[in-house]
């Protein structure tokens, strides 16, 4: 079944530490995403990879960081700088220029 | 500066009826626009796109109207089921394939 994989579906994390969220595709697809969402505030753009060992920044990206270096794969951490890390966190794919595909979520919670 | 609005943050319809949600932009550089459904806690779904050479598109009770004069998209649903209760979000790319999307619209079909 094909599809993309977030894990885990919720994390709670105290204040000043790090943490990975995983993501993970079988689609085939070049590029890959990670917005996040807060009330009333949309889907906000944090990175995107459009081709393995390569990704920019999105519009949030301060506090964030991911690494690509398999095309299924595209981990990002939550780090100790981003000063309102909780939030849902959504990963997408998608073949340029189709349509994004997106995961389930993952919701951070700091406590 | 959000270059796509949506502003209604709610919309409440009676079954049967059509829901009509709306959308505006600012970028003339965007060139296909998309609207996602989703439910609390999972990752949005694709629903309907449209590309800026067309005015109309239609799936089933979905259509999306585009009108590039006047920076503005909108999607018809008819007719509305209790089902469709849920946020949608309009989305719009640009040449770089990264999708700017607006704030969402939570819409409520009544039975």
């Amino acid at each position: 079944d094909g599809g993309i994989t977030q894990s885990p579906k919720y994390l709670f994390r105290k204040e000043g530490q790090n943490v990975t969220l995983s993501c993970e595709q079988n689609l085939n697809h070049d590029a890959m995403y990670w917005y996040r969402q807060d009330p009333g505030q949309g889907l906000r753009l944090i990175y995107y990879s459009q081709i393995v060992n390569d990704f920019q920044k999105g519009d949030i990206a301060e506090g964030y960081s991911v690494s690509r270096e398999k095309k299924e794969s595209f981990p990002l951490t939550v780090t100790s700088a981003q000063k309102n890390p909780t939030a849902f966190y959504l990963c997408a794919s998608s073949t340029p220029p189709g349509e994004l595909f997106f995961g389930e979520g993952s919701r951070l919670t700091v406590l | 500066d959000q270059q796509v609005k949506q502003n209604s943050p709610s919309l409440s319809v009676q079954e049967g009826r059509i829901s009509i949600l709306n959308c505006d932009y600012t970028n003339s550089m965007f060139d296909y626009f998309l609207w996602y459904k989703k439910y609390p806690a999972e990752g949005p779904t694709f629903l309907i796109s449209i590309s800026s050479i067309k005015d109309k598109n239609e799936d089933g009770r979905f259509t999306v109207f585009l009108n590039k004069s006047a920076k503005h998209l909108s999607l018809h649903i008819v007719p509305s089921q209790p089902g469709d209760s849920a946020v949608y979000f309009c989305a719009a790319r640009a040449s770089n394939y990264k999708l700017t999307f607006g704030k969402g619209t939570l819409l409520t079909v009544n039975p």
